[in-house]
């Protein structure tokens, strides 16, 4: 099945602790992005991806880090949380955005941090 | 900044009526694409529109691109309780890299049964 994973769903960390939240997807797809989703702001890009070792800033890069080593994964780290940081984020994959394409999303990862 | 900007923020209307949103964009795309979202969950596909079409229906889904406006509409007809959810639009930008894919802030649909 065609899917797009995120772990893990819920976390709740203390501000300072590195953490991870991993996503991978099973289509090949070149294209990956993160966004955050919070109420009213709807989905505001950090970071994508169009290829391996290929990433960009999105609208709100800062306090977020990602790296893409292999086509299907494209973790997002966050180095040094903070309580702003507290949010709905979602991973995304496609093929070259271009390419009239669709966007297939994960299941979201709640982040709270105190 | 944002891309694509839906119009209204938030609907209201009874099972069986017809569900109007509308999105504006600010520059050239290749394709307008609008997606759904039930609440906390991941956006779903619905539907593409390439730049050269002006109109495109699927099921109940009616949607139209005006390119010299720079605006989109989705069109839900005779909706229902299930159709409650977010909608968003997603246009094609150019950035460094390529086309990147940008979202608006959503309109949220509620059908009241």
């Amino acid at each position: 099945e065609a899917q797009v994973t995120q772990n893990p769903r819920y976390l709740i960390t203390v501000t300072g602790k590195k953490l991870t939240v991993t996503c991978s997807q099973n289509m090949n797809h070149e294209y990956m992005s993160w966004y955050r989703q919070d109420p009213g702001l709807g989905l505001r890009q950090i970071y994508y991806s169009m290829n391996v070792e290929v990433t960009d800033k999105g609208d709100v890069p800062e306090g977020y880090k990602v790296s893409r080593k292999e086509k299907r994964n494209f973790p997002l780290i966050l180095e040094s949380p903070s309580p702003n940081q507290t949010s709905l984020y979602f991973c995304a994959s496609s093929l070259y955005p271009g390419t009239n394409t669709e966007a297939f999303f994960g299941q979201g990862t709640r982040l709270t941090v105190v | 900044s944002q891309q694509g900007e839906e119009d209204p923020q938030a609907l209201s209307i009874q099972e069986g009526e017809n569900a109007t949103m509308n999105c504006s964009y600010k520059t050239s795309i290749n394709n307008l694409q609008w997606y759904r979202q039930n609440s906390g969950r991941g956006l779903v596909h619905l539907i593409l529109i390439r730049s050269n079409e002006r109109e495109k229906h699927s099921g109940r889904l009616r949607v139209t691109l005006d390119t010299s406006k720079k605006s989109s509409s989705l069109l839900i007809t005779a909706s229902r309780a299930a159709d409650t959810a977010s909608y968003f639009c997603a246009t094609d930008r150019r950035d460094n890299y390529g086309q990147n894919f940008v979202f608006g802030p959503g309109t949220r649909l509620s059908v009241l049964p």
